[in-house]
């Protein structure tokens, strides 16, 4: 009866390969979004959908790409990837965008070697 | 340029040992302030909202304050198991929808 599930829990990849990180919810919640925590821990927004429409793109490198096939799914593709990618990405939904919690998945930690 | 931090950075405690978190914040027109526990490989856990200064909320040995400047995470008695990292989060002053995290205060509770 997970929340906000997330997969893979973990991605080890090489430099240059390209990666998906897939979010489902079953809160019914109408927003979605993707948050990075860094190596120093700060949470930083990237995107968010609300009813699978981009409301919130961050100042992020396109080779981030979100895609929300539905209101309970948003994924994150990653093109060329970098060593500064690695970080570990939370998906997050909440019942609409203006001032509501957020429930966090349980993250994505990335490393790229 | 809208700011939220948290002090301390750490602060381990012996159980029994009551304590406050601290959260100040630059943003105008506060729109509520969030607290949320994280645990270690887990995703943060929502605790509280507060929308207006005076504003309190308790949930077991949490208590959660407001001022129109800073917020304070009260833990009364606290146990092992409320060893955590507590983040605050405020809304942008021009943005809605996201939230802005403090970098946490990581909490240590010895038996």
């Amino acid at each position: 009866d997970t929340a906000v599930s997330q997969t893979p829990k973990y991605l080890v990849t090489q430099m240059g390969n390209d990666k998906s990180i897939k979010c489902e919810q079953n809160l019914g919640h109408d927003t979605m979004y993707w948050y990075k925590q860094d190596s120093k821990k700060f949470l930083k927004i990237m995107f968010s959908y609300n009813n699978k429409e981009l409301i919130i793109n961050e100042t992020v490198p396109n080779r981030f790409s979100p895609k929300s096939p539905d209101k309970a799914h948003l994924n994150l593709h990653i093109n060329s990837l970098e060593l500064g990618d690695s970080a570990v990405y939370f998906c997050a939904s909440s019942p609409g965008p203006f001032n509501s919690p957020l429930h966090f998945g349980n993250g994505t930690r990335l490393t790229v070697t | 340029e809208d700011q939220v931090t948290q002090s301390p950075e750490a602060l381990r405690l012996q159980e029994g040992e009551s304590s406050s978190l601290n959260c100040s914040y630059t943003v105008s027109g506060l729109r509520g302030l969030f607290w949320y526990r994280q645990d270690p490989g887990k995703g943060p856990e929502f605790l509280f909202t507060l929308y207006s200064a005076g504003e309190e909320k308790e949930k077991e040995r949490l208590k959660a304050t407001l001022t129109k400047k800073e917020s304070f995470l009260h833990i009364t008695a606290p146990k092992p198991e409320d060893s955590a990292t507590y983040l605050c989060a405020v809304p942008p002053t021009d943005s809605w929808g996201k939230l802005q995290f403090g970098a946490g205060t990581q909490v240590v509770v010895t038996p």
